[in-house]
């Protein structure tokens, strides 16, 4: 079965800080992908990357960047954290980028910046 | 982007079958209609998805309209363990977007 780890389950920062989410994919897969949840919002993507050192920008790409050193390895950043960064963050994987391909989610990241 | 609508939440009784719609009007001829569903404190799970025809699979089935422009995803039983948030997705290769999802409830 495919599996995706996020780093933390729950992670508490304050204003300001530099803030590392990692996720980690055990199957080989091309494309991973971070999202943001929010309350009434469902998911939206932040960023996306289909090979290593390749990323793209999704949706809401202000204020975050990302780095993909190694295919099973995405890491989002947040430069300098807001409270409005308060949320939930999801990391996906694929197998390439066709349409009929499956998503693979992990557990979440719940981040509160105070 | 093509964009999906939801119904905000939707109850259904344990045994009974539920059909969850979407309505997907800017539907492009090249996007694949998915569905994915999120049971409390986990990510989202892959559920079914198709393009034209009507699918099955062993969780569920997926209607799509003739012209494309809505869908609806029926689970045959509901169980108590089906409780979570529906997503409905319209993906183009990595162009694709998530709506805000429809809460089911199970009642036993």
């Amino acid at each position: 079965d495919v599996k995706v780890t996020q780093s933390s389950r729950y992670l508490v920062k304050r204003t300001g800080e530099k803030v590392f989410l990692e996720c980690v994919q055990d199957m080989d897969h091309e494309n991973m992908f971070w999202y943001r949840q929010d309350p009434g919002l469902g998911l939206r993507l932040i960023y996306f990357s289909y090979d290593v050192k390749m990323k793209e920008k999704g949706d809401i790409p202000e204020g975050y960047s990302v780095s993909r050193e190694k295919k099973e390895r995405f890491s989002l950043i947040l430069e300098s954290a807001s409270t409005n960064q308060t949320s939930m963050y999801l990391c996906a994987s694929s197998s390439t980028g066709a349409s009929t391909d499956t998503q693979y989610f992990g557990p979440g990241t719940r981040l509160t910046v105070l | 982007d093509a964009k999906t609508t939801q119904p905000n939440s939707m109850e259904s009784n344990e045994e009974e079958p539920v059909h969850l719609p979407c309505n997907h009007s800017t539907i492009s001829g090249t996007d694949y209609i998915h569905w994915y569903r999120q049971l409390p404190s986990q990510g989202p799970e892959y559920v079914i998805h198709g393009l034209t025809s009507n699918v099955n699979n062993r969780m569920a089935s997926l209607a799509i309209a003739e012209d494309r422009k809505s869908s609806t995803l029926i689970l045959h039983r509901a169980t108590l363990r089906d409780a979570a948030v529906y997503y409905c997705i319209l993906i183009n290769f990595n162009k694709f977007y998530f709506g805000s999802g429809t809460k089911l409830n199970v009642k036993p």
